[in-house]
């Protein structure tokens, strides 16, 4: 089956553009999440949703990131007023399940790969 | 203090050899413990999951918790070249929702 699909897979911009990358997860997968991977580094978490809601998203650096889902499937990542070091791959990634008490593992797309000049 | 710390590498072995690979970590609320293989230009794909202490084995991949240490393992027995790749370990304190990743070791085994 389908796995996780990532557009664009490769994103050009300027400093100061807004740019949105968008998620496609696996049919069925309630949950969504997104990370931002810089050269060298491992995945560093942004936000999840379950379903339609923001569960957690203590890990948004700041309010020029915003992530929705609005109908509980395909998620879109918005970046306002770009910045050098917004350059990175951004992955996103689904899981099956919602519950705490067992492991929901998260199936990962190949990413978008961001630049800003 | 990250977290999460591991050795970037990388890390070259020949074929055949046996090869480990370790994280630390700071935060004693982590219960799931992961290792995920990345290829270059690839999503991380999880390989194996621990919840809590102990150890756990799969082919020729074995995973160790040690939560007294605060220390995690992964261990390729029989290493191949296919196994080249970048390692991410990555602990949870729920159901692996919110996850934190190590920076990853770059593996390479030679033929």
């Amino acid at each position: 089956g389908a796995g996780v699909s990532q557009t664009p897979s490769n994103k050009v911009t300027e400093k100061g553009k807004y740019v949105e990358l968008r998620c496609d997860p696996i049919s069925g997968h309630t949950a969504l999440y997104w990370y931002r991977q810089s050269l060298g580094q491992g995945p560093e978490f942004l936000i999840y949703f379950q379903g339609t809601g923001a569960a957690d998203d203590s890990g948004l650096p700041n309010d020029r990131f915003f992530a929705v889902r609005p109908e509980g499937s395909v998620s879109t990542l918005k970046i306002q007023r770009t910045e050098r070091g917004d350059s990175a791959v951004y992955l996103c990634a689904s899981s099956s399940t919602t519950v705490a008490s067992s492991y929901n593992e998260q199936f990962f797309g190949p990413g978008t790969r961001l630049t800003v000049l | 203090q990250k977290e999460v710390e591991q050795d970037p590498g990388p890390l070259s072995v020949p074929e055949g050899a046996i090869v480990s690979l370790n994280c630390t970590y700071s935060n004693s609320a982590f219960q799931y413990f992961m290792w995920y293989r990345q290829y270059s230009r690839k999503g991380p794909e999880l390989l194996m999951y621990t919840y809590s202490s102990g150890n756990k084995e799969d082919g020729r991949f074995t995973a160790q918790v040690d939560k007294s240490s605060k220390y995690i393992s992964l261990f390729i027995r029989d290493s191949q070249p296919s196994d080249s790749a970048t390692y991410l370990c990555a602990m949870s304190n729920t159901g692996g929702f919110k996850t934190i990743f190590g920076a990853g070791t770059r593996l390479f085994v030679k033929a």
